[in-house]
């Protein structure tokens, strides 16, 4: 069983909606989550952290962790074309290991 | 920022040689990991180093081994590359309590 679960999509919204990204993982010990962008061909990029219950908001990005139903999910805001990326999840299990999903493709339509 | 250079952008090696990718750090980080990323795969953690000359194995080390003889400095060696091992390599370092910072990746091609 994947440690960290995400629909691969792809999910094409168009410029100006709600993208709304989802991420389950199955340990319940899991202290720490975080939210990556990858552009095509380069690394990823840290955008989120969120490590207690309930919503996290930063500009148009807002993380929401529910630990009781073990999923963690980044809402975007106005989305602009250039939000189109990959998005990983990845998850904190004890120690300093983090485990990520195969990511989420979004591309924003203008 | 802190920044986590890798040393090489593009590589393409033969089948059986030996091969380091570099990854140097400049914030004074504990925590180095090299990561493996193909598509459908996600990524692959291959070893993490939490000090100097200390070294874990993580999810895929096989045909794999790293050093750290330094803080800032972290390298994955092949010891023989094969196909299989074609793919993008990703260092990354972290500071406690804190999210992983990537370097830019190697983008290997074995032949």
């Amino acid at each position: 069983q994947k440690e960290v679960e995400q629909n691969s999509g792809p999910l094409s919204v168009p410029e100006g909606a709600i993208a709304s990204l989802n991420c389950t993982y199955s340990d319940r010990v899991s202290q720490s989550f975080f939210w990556y962008r990858q552009y095509s061909g380069k690394s990823p990029e840290l955008i989120m952290s969120i490590y207690s219950n309930g919503d996290k908001e930063d500009g148009r990005f807002t993380a929401q962790l529910n630990k009781a139903s073990q999923y963690v999910s980044l809402l975007i805001r106005d989305s602009q074309p250039s939000d189109s990326a990959t998005y990983l999840c990845a998850v904190r299990i004890g120690g300093n290991q983090f485990y990520f999903g195969t990511g989420t493709s979004l591309t924003v339509i203008p | 920022d802190v920044k986590v250079t890798q040393s090489s952008r593009y590589l393409v090696k033969r089948t059986g040689e030996k091969v380091f990718l570099e990854c140097v750090q400049d914030m004074d980080h504990e925590n180095m990991f090299w990561y493996r990323q193909d598509p459908g795969l996600g990524l692959r953690l291959i070893y993490f180093s939490y000090d100097v000359k200390m070294k874990e194995k993580g999810d895929i080390p096989e045909g794999y081994s790293v050093s750290r003889e330094k803080k800032e400095r972290f390298s994955l060696i092949l010891e023989s590359a094969s196909t299989n091992q074609t793919s993008m390599y990703l260092c990354a370092s972290r500071d406690r309590g804190y999210g992983y910072t990537f370097g830019s990746g190697t983008r290997l091609t074995v032949v």
